[in-house]
């Protein structure tokens, strides 16, 4: 079990450019999200893919950010243009099972610094 | 209603020593109160968890107890080791749902 991988590990961009963050979930896990932690608000739920499909985005703050899930083993989350304040971890998480709380696994993060 | 609140936000403990973290929630839905441990540049892995159907679960030297009328769980590391040291997150969840509620997090340190 490789685990939930997430790319790249670190990401120093300037503000107003484009930012993809990569995340290949658990094989037959059939939830992914997109977390956000900082100091100030803690871990946030940026998204939520439920068989590949967007079941609830109202986490992601504003049209700067888009979230895809071509497939069952890959999901991106974009940011454009990025902005200083968008600095966090990204974290992706996958999950086994959607009808009943199940235990989340978390990816290493992706920690992103916009200048 | 939806908050977990979790306390203390530090903690410094001698090693050999219990260290206690404890959250308080409001919804009585919650039925899946996990406790997660995270190192520096690391992600969130799950540590142990709890429904409220049982008020101790114990693995190892982690003991998470529930009190459902007062609505508060609480980890417990027994004989608390330097490697202990991390930051630790209750959460709280409902069946049906795949939203999670987490605290705001404890930095714990074990001092050698």
């Amino acid at each position: 079990d490789a685990g939930v991988i997430q790319s790249p590990r670190h990401e120093v961009t300037e503000m107003g450019q484009e930012v993809t963050l990569r995340c290949k979930p658990i094989s037959g896990h059939n939830s992914l999200f997109w977390y956000r932690q900082t100091m100030m608000r803690g871990l946030e739920l940026l998204i939520y893919f439920n068989n590949n499909v967007p079941i609830d985005d109202s986490g992601m703050p504003e049209d700067r950010f888009s979230a895809k899930m071509p497939n069952a083993s890959f999901s991106t989350l974009k940011i454009q243009p990025s902005e200083p304040r968008d600095s966090a971890v990204y974290f992706c998480a996958s999950s086994p099972d959607s009808s009943r709380a199940s235990p989340l696994h978390f990816g290493n993060g992706t920690r992103l610094t916009v200048t | 209603q939806q908050q977990v609140k979790q306390s203390p936000q530090s903690l410094i403990v001698q090693k050999g020593g219990i260290s206690i973290i404890n959250c308080a929630y409001e919804n009585t839905a919650f039925d899946y109160f996990p406790w997660y441990q995270q190192f520096p540049g690391k992600g969130p892995a799950l540590l142990i968890a709890i429904r409220p159907d049982v008020s101790e679960k114990k693995e190892g030297r982690f003991t998470i107890s529930f009190n459902k009328s007062a609505k508060q769980f609480s980890l417990h590391i027994m004989d608390s080791q330097p490697g202990d040291s991390a930051t630790y997150f209750c959460a709280a969840s409902y069946s049906g749902t795949y939203k999670y509620i987490f605290g705001t997090g404890t930095r714990l340190k074990v001092l050698a």
